[in-house]
């Protein structure tokens, strides 16, 4: 079974702290995702990387980096947090060749930004 | 660009009624087609995925799909919901990028 596994469950960090939260994936997948879960928005791509140290900009990467120093770990990273990024953060990952297959989610991080 | 509507935001049922959700995508290329479910504390799982072959899909827990193409739809339908089918519900679609886009979500509640 894939498992893909995120730091922490729940975060709460202040206004302007630089916050990290990881992500790992153990099934040797190319590809990995970073979303964000928002009442009645449903998810949607902050980032996503095709290899190591390659990343391309989802649909809101505004206020977000990530690095992808490894092949198993996709960090996103706030770097001066703000109080309208608390939300639920949510990695996946993906074989380069898709197939049949599909993304696999984490459990996500609940991030609370005061 | 690609989007994904989902009608109903919040759906409640009694045991044992029907269950359909309806799933519209804007693209108009060859698309994969997926319905992921989100259990009450639990991560994102995978409900069906359609690719190619026979439009009418069947995945876990009595769940199904038909994809009509001519409507760009994919609705998910129950013969008879369970309480444990209390959840949200996420349509999502993917073209020719490894993109997947999502639509709102729909929450179901069901009542015994």
């Amino acid at each position: 079974d894939v498992k893909v596994t995120q730091s922490s469950r729940y975060l709460v960090k202040r206004t302007g702290e630089k916050v990290f939260l990881e992500c790992v994936q153990d099934m040797d997948h190319e590809n990995m995702f970073w979303y964000r879960q928002d009442p009645g928005l449903g998810l949607r791509l902050i980032y996503f990387s095709y290899d190591v140290k390659m990343k391309e900009k989802g649909d809101i990467p505004e206020g977000y980096s990530v690095s992808r120093e490894k092949k198993e770990r996709f960090s996103l990273i706030l770097e001066s947090a703000s109080t309208n990024q608390t939300s639920m953060y949510l990695c996946a990952s993906r074989p380069r060749d898709r197939g049949t297959d599909t993304q696999y989610f984490g459990p996500g991080t609940r991030l609370t930004v005061l | 660009a690609q989007s994904v509507s989902q009608h109903n935001h919040h759906v409640i049922l009694s045991e044992a009624a029907s269950l359909e959700l309806g799933c519209n995508y804007s693209y108009g290329g060859t698309v994969n087609l997926f319905w992921y479910v989100q259990y009450p504390g639990q991560h994102l799982q995978l409900l069906l995925k359609y690719f190619s072959g026979d439009p009418l899909v069947k995945g876990i827990k009595g769940f199904e799909a038909e994809f009509i193409k001519s409507k760009f739809s994919f609705n998910l339908r129950k013969p008879s919901v369970q309480w444990s089918d209390t959840a949200e519900y996420f349509c999502a679609v993917e073209g020719n990028t490894d993109k997947l886009i999502f639509g709102t979500g729909t929450r179901l509640q069901v009542f015994p």
